[in-house]
């Protein structure tokens, strides 16, 4: 299996531009994860679907935030307008969700480098 | 609300030699999963052990080993026989079972291997 996929890898724009992060869960899991990383205040979850159904967005920041799961094997995350202030390396993360042996466990993609000027 | 609290910003060990790493978390709940995380400076997340709550053994995955108490609600990590590839960021993390639930993590270890 390839793994959690995200692109682009490293992501550099100016402040006000739109912004989108991509993410292919791996196959077969029903549960994605995004997160967001940052010195300041660590690794923190933004939303997670269950079943291509957001469950949980109280962690994104603010409206300039959207994610969306059009099916199964492909999620984005849309920052706009994007500020310094969102500079971070945003994770995605999968899993089986409730199924049971081993399947709570998250797997994650190599992350998106994400820097605003 | 969960925390995960790692108490240890910073740890060094010697090639070979045996380290280990604190967590603890703070939960009302009786069934969950907790986990390490190993973040090398790549920043992939890689997993490096799990344990569920309802187990009273304590998980191995090789040279990885865990100290889970559950009452005292501490899970430390034992790096034995330690390489220079085990330096990285560890993170412990918490996740409730039964549903599809996220993951919290603590502010992470920095681990240091030197020869």
């Amino acid at each position: 299996d390839a793994g959690v996929i995200q692109s682009p890898r490293h992501e550099v724009t100016e402040m006000g531009q739109e912004v989108t992060l991509r993410c292919k869960p791996i196959s077969g899991h029903n549960s994605l994860f995004w997160y967001r990383q940052t010195m300041m205040r660590g690794l923190e979850l933004l939303i997670y679907f269950n079943n291509n159904v957001p469950i949980d967005d109280s962690g994104m920041p603010e409206d300039r935030f959207s994610a969306k799961m059009p099916n199964a094997s492909f999620s984005t995350l849309k920052i706009q307008p994007s500020e310094p202030r969102d500079s971070a390396v945003y994770f995605c993360a999968s899993s089986l969700g409730m199924t049971s042996g081993g399947a709570e466990t998250q797997y994650f993609g190599p992350g998106t480098r994400l820097l605003v000027l | 609300a969960q925390t995960v609290t790692q108490s240890q910003p910073e740890m060094s060990v010697q090639e070979a030699e045996t380290v280990t790493l604190s967590c603890t978390y703070d939960t009302s709940e009786s069934d969950y999963y907790l986990f390490w995380y190993k973040q090398p400076p790549s920043r992939q997340m890689i997993l490096v052990i799990r344990q569920e709550a309802y187990k009273q053994q304590n998980a191995t995955e090789n040279r990885f080993s865990v100290n889970f108490q559950k009452a005292a609600k501490s899970f430390s990590l034992k790096i034995s026989d330690s390489q220079l590839g085990d330096a990285a960021m560890y993170f412990c993390a918490y996740r409730e079972a039964g549903t599809a639930s996220k993951l919290t993590f603590g502010t992470g270890t920095r681990l240091q291997v030197t020869l």
